[in-house]
């Protein structure tokens, strides 16, 4: 069975200081993908990043990056230089290859102060 | 290129009655997949089509449905309301069956069901 989890319901950031968002995952798959998504209130699933199990160095998108450790099974989530606009519920999900159905953890829900 | 659109944005209907989400994916997407999104549950994988075919289906009653047509776009029909089916509901949108191909797969906006 495949789990995603994050394990930190809320985060506070300083505006213009980095964040680190958890996940931790679960499958036997030994062919997977990692997401992260941001949700604001709108409701739109916003895709920032992706890393493939297979992928040897660590995704990054601008001011995203995912911290890889596929021997811990995680795949925390960093932004750096957090902006007001980032404030929304984050979310961590996980695709096994031999499907296409998406497993999302619970989310966290960050908020940059200014 | 156009993102995933999904209609409507809102909607409020009465316990007992029907209705039909639509979802069309990005051009050149042939995968769509459902999910509800309640407080309580989160996110929880409704079904996916491919090519016009259910290709798998998540753990929800006979009541949610869905369909896609020749052109990828998708609808999904729940008949029956009841309160709990008050939600977002989102769309996804990939390439294709397999994950491999799926490197990126991109959400609507959602429709907000109400049900009172």
């Amino acid at each position: 069975a495949q789990k995603i989890t994050q394990t930190q319901p809320g985060m506070f950031v300083q505006e213009k200081e980095a964040v680190t968002l958890d996940c931790t995952y679960d499958t036997s798959d030994p062919s997977y993908g990692l997401f992260w998504y941001k949700q604001p209130s709108s409701g739109e699933m916003i895709f920032l990043i992706y890393q493939g199990s297979y992928d040897q160095q660590n995704a990054t998108e601008g001011r995203y990056s995912l911290n890889f450790q596929k021997a811990r099974k995680s795949a925390n989530l960093v932004i750096s230089a957090s902006q007001l606009g980032d404030s929304a519920m984050y979310f961590c999900a996980m695709r096994v290859w031999s499907g296409n159905q998406f497993y999302f953890g619970t989310g966290t829900s960050l908020t940059v102060i200014p | 290129k156009a993102g995933v659109t999904q209609t409507p944005r809102y909607l409020i209907k009465t316990r007992g009655q029907q209705v039909t989400l639509s979802c069309s994916p990005i051009s050149g997407h042939r995968s769509v997949s459902w999910y509800q999104q309640t407080p309580g549950q989160g996110l929880q994988f409704l079904f996916e089509y491919f090519s016009e075919t259910q290709r798998n289906k998540g753990n929800f009653p006979g009541r949610f449905s869905g369909r896609q047509f020749s052109n990828s776009r998708s609808e999904m029909n729940v008949s029956t309301l009841e309160l709990g089916d008050s939600a977002l509901y989102l769309c996804a949108s990939s390439l294709g069956p397999r994950g491999a191909m799926n490197t990126e797969a991109f959400f609507g906006q959602g429709t907000r069901l109400t049900v009172v």
